[in-house]
């Protein structure tokens, strides 16, 4: 079974901090997804990367950064973090080779005071 | 950019009732997938669909890709309590490996 895990379930942050967010993925997948997940909005994508340093922005990528030094490893960071950037964070990991399926991870569900 | 229209955004049922939902999109994808989210945790996936036509079970839930390529449909029969949750269709198009994600169906069921 794929097996995707992220660092912390919940984190509380005060505004202004650096906040690192940690995805590893064991199925040996080439692209990794971060997702924010809020009520009435679904999931939408903050950036994705198909392969080790190699990242694309998402459709929300505005505040985020990513770091991918090995394939089984994606982080997310946000460099200053913000009360608007409470929210539940998701990572997805899938294969380049259709039919592209994802896999998710537990969420991380983050809250900036 | 591509758009579905997951509905309805939410159900309450009760206890043994079938279950029906649906996605629809404004763009051909090659892929549907039907996720559950449970409560605080991550989307799981159900079923995964391939082929224009194609209708695929597992256990209690059925999923169809539609002729169209448009649409697919998820149904849940004689639904039990945790079958409560978050239903999300997903879908994609080309070799493009992004999936585009409807905004989920809250379903409730009452015992």
């Amino acid at each position: 079974d794929v097996k995707v895990t992220q660092s912390s379930r919940y984190l509380v942050k005060r505004t202004g901090e650096k906040v690192f967010l940690e995805c590893v993925q064991d199925m040996d997948h080439e692209n990794m997804f971060w997702y924010r997940q809020d009520p009435g909005l679904g999931l939408r994508l903050i950036y994705f990367s198909y392969d080790v340093k190699m990242k694309e922005k998402g459709d929300i990528p505005e505040g985020y950064s990513v770091s991918r030094e090995k394939k089984e490893r994606f982080s997310l960071i946000l460099e200053s973090a913000s009360t608007n950037q409470t929210s539940m964070y998701l990572c997805a990991s899938s294969s380049t080779v259709f039919p592209y399926e994802q896999y998710f991870g537990p969420g991380t569900r983050l809250t900036v005071t | 950019g591509q758009q579905l229209n997951q509905s309805p955004q939410s159900m309450f049922i009760q206890e043994g009732e079938d279950v029906s939902m649906n996605c629809t999109s404004s763009s051909i994808f090659n892929t549907w997938l039907w996720y559950k989210q449970d409560p605080g945790e991550g989307p799981v996936l159900l079923i995964a669909l391939y082929k224009a036509g194609e209708l695929t079970s597992n256990g209690r839930l059925t999923a169809q890709f539609g002729i169209t390529r448009k649409d697919s449909f998820l149904n849940i029969s004689a639904s039990i309590p945790s079958d409560v949750g978050i239903y999300f269709c997903a879908g994609s198009g080309g070799s493009n490996y992004k999936l585009t994600f409807g905004k989920g169906t809250l379903l409730t069921v009452n015992p």
